[in-house]
């Protein structure tokens, strides 16, 4: 059973819209949430989150974390061709010393001229 | 230019050969992963290494073999593998087991006929 959830699985835009990508998860003992941006075939780090309520920002991406109703979001505005790519979202419990991270199965983001 | 780097890229073997997988971090980070990545799967943890020494099999067959020789390197030696074994394999590192962001090298596609 899936401990992280995301979805849509899929989304397709146009340049310019502001899309909305969402993860929830169920892990005990929460660290931190991770998002990565994979767009051929290393997932790219974009933002982890640790605390409830404060948003991080780069560029048009931004992302925040919602610790009491366990999920993530991660939006991005005036969308680009660029950001065409399979957004992930993966989870790492308090106390792992086994580098444990848990993953979503990820939202494939198409952004059409 | 990402500090992790992974050699082949593609590789396709047939179900009786033997070939490695090869790592290597320029990052100067103590931990190390193997990931494998399904069509349509999450990702999924293989093996962490921390210093050389392996802190987790994650219930691996024992077709997949892998071999850290110092920090720096990660190999995944690949013996009698089967059709389904064809994936994405993604090698990361971070400072620590357990600690900050993993960072991905850019993977080899895997195909075994």
């Amino acid at each position: 059973e899936d401990k992280v959830v995301q979805s849509p699985l899929s989304l397709v835009v146009h340049e310019g819209d502001t899309v909305t990508l969402n993860c929830s998860y169920e892990v005990t003992n929460f660290r931190s949430l991770l998002w990565y941006k994979q767009e051929k075939k290393a997932p790219t780090f974009l933002f982890m989150l640790t605390s409830s309520g404060i948003e991080k920002k780069s560029g048009r991406l931004s992302s925040i974390l919602d610790k009491k109703e366990l999920f993530s979001i991660l939006n991005i505005t005036a969308t680009q061709t660029g950001d065409s790519a399979v957004y992930l979202c993966a989870v790492e419990p308090r106390g792992s010393t086994l580098g444990r991270l848990y993953f979503g199965r990820g939202t494939q983001l198409t952004v059409w001229p | 230019e990402t500090g992790v780097t992974q050699t082949p890229r593609h590789l396709v073997m047939g179900m009786t050969n033997k070939k490695s997988l090869k790592c290597e971090q320029h990052l100067g980070h103590n931990a190390m992963y193997w990931y494998k990545q399904s069509a349509k799967k999450p990702l999924e943890l293989m093996f962490v290494y921390s210093l050389e020494e392996r802190v987790e099999n994650n219930s691996v067959p024992s077709r997949f073999s892998p071999e850290c020789p110092n920090s720096s390197h990660l190999f995944l030696h690949l013996h009698t593998l089967q059709p389904e074994d064809s994936a994405l394999y993604l090698c990361a590192s971070s400072p620590q087991v357990g600690r900050d962001t993993q960072y991905f090298g850019p993977g080899t596609r895997l195909t075994v006929l």
